[in-house]
């Protein structure tokens, strides 16, 4: 069965400290793989989504970027952090477009 | 444009009482339809979907939703809710990337 993995599940950093947010799936192969926001009080917000390795879209300009270094591996980074990218940070795996998404853990991430 | 709207920011039910969220969508086809679902701290449990077919599609957790192209609508609803079904519910609607609704967050009565 295929299982999804964040890492670390919560995170509190100064203002203008790097990020390195990690998502890895596992049991399956070529996932379509995604990175969303989760504001307080406030909708999934989506940010980057890879449909394969150096194939990466961005869906809101930001102070965040996303790489794919591997198959199954999705990392969320930032050079340096604001106020406004404290958040809960979600990672989703679907096998080819049009399917459902399946979700990580989370992380929770205080920009202080 | 294609857009999903749950209506109720927040719904408060009785334990053991009868549930339904709603949730109306946007859409020039027939849509993919899914809800998940959202405990605190978590990430979201896709609960149900809907693609084709029977209108009527049952998921996990004794949740079931309802499918009306006339109404734009995807209900969901439980005959009987727990304790343990407080979370927030999110309907979405597929279309070249996943719609999602802004949620509903439902309460539970003892």
């Amino acid at each position: 069965s295929q299982t999804i993995h964040q890492w670390p599940a919560t995170l509190v950093q100064p203002v203008g400290s790097p990020l390195s947010l990690e998502c890895t799936v596992e049991g399956t192969s070529n996932p379509n793989l995604y990175w969303y926001r989760q504001a307080a009080g406030r909708g999934l917000q989506l940010l980057f989504y890879s449909i394969g390795i150096d194939q990466i879209s961005s869906e809101v300009p930001q102070n965040l970027s996303a790489s794919r270094p591997q198959d199954r591996q999705f990392i969320l980074s930032s050079k340096k952090l604001l106020l406004s990218d404290s958040g809960f940070y979600l990672c989703a795996w679907e096998r080819g477009q049009g399917n459902e998404q399946y979700f990580g853990p989370g992380t929770r991430l205080t920009v202080t | 444009a294609q857009s999903v709207t749950q209506p109720d920011i927040h719904i408060t039910v009785s334990e053991g009482a009868s549930l339904e969220l709603r949730c109306n969508y946007s859409y020039g086809a027939t849509p993919y339809l899914f809800w998940y679902v959202q405990s605190p701290g978590q990430g979201l449990q896709l609960l149900l979907k809907y693609f084709s077919g029977d209108t009527l599609v049952q998921g996990i957790k004794g949740f079931e939703a309802e499918f009306k192209r006339s109404q734009s609508s995807f209900n969901l609803r439980k005959p009987s809710v727990h304790w343990s079904d407080a979370a927030e519910y999110f309907c979405a609607l597929r279309d070249d990337k996943i719609i999602f609704g802004k949620g509903t967050r439902l309460h539970i009565l003892p």
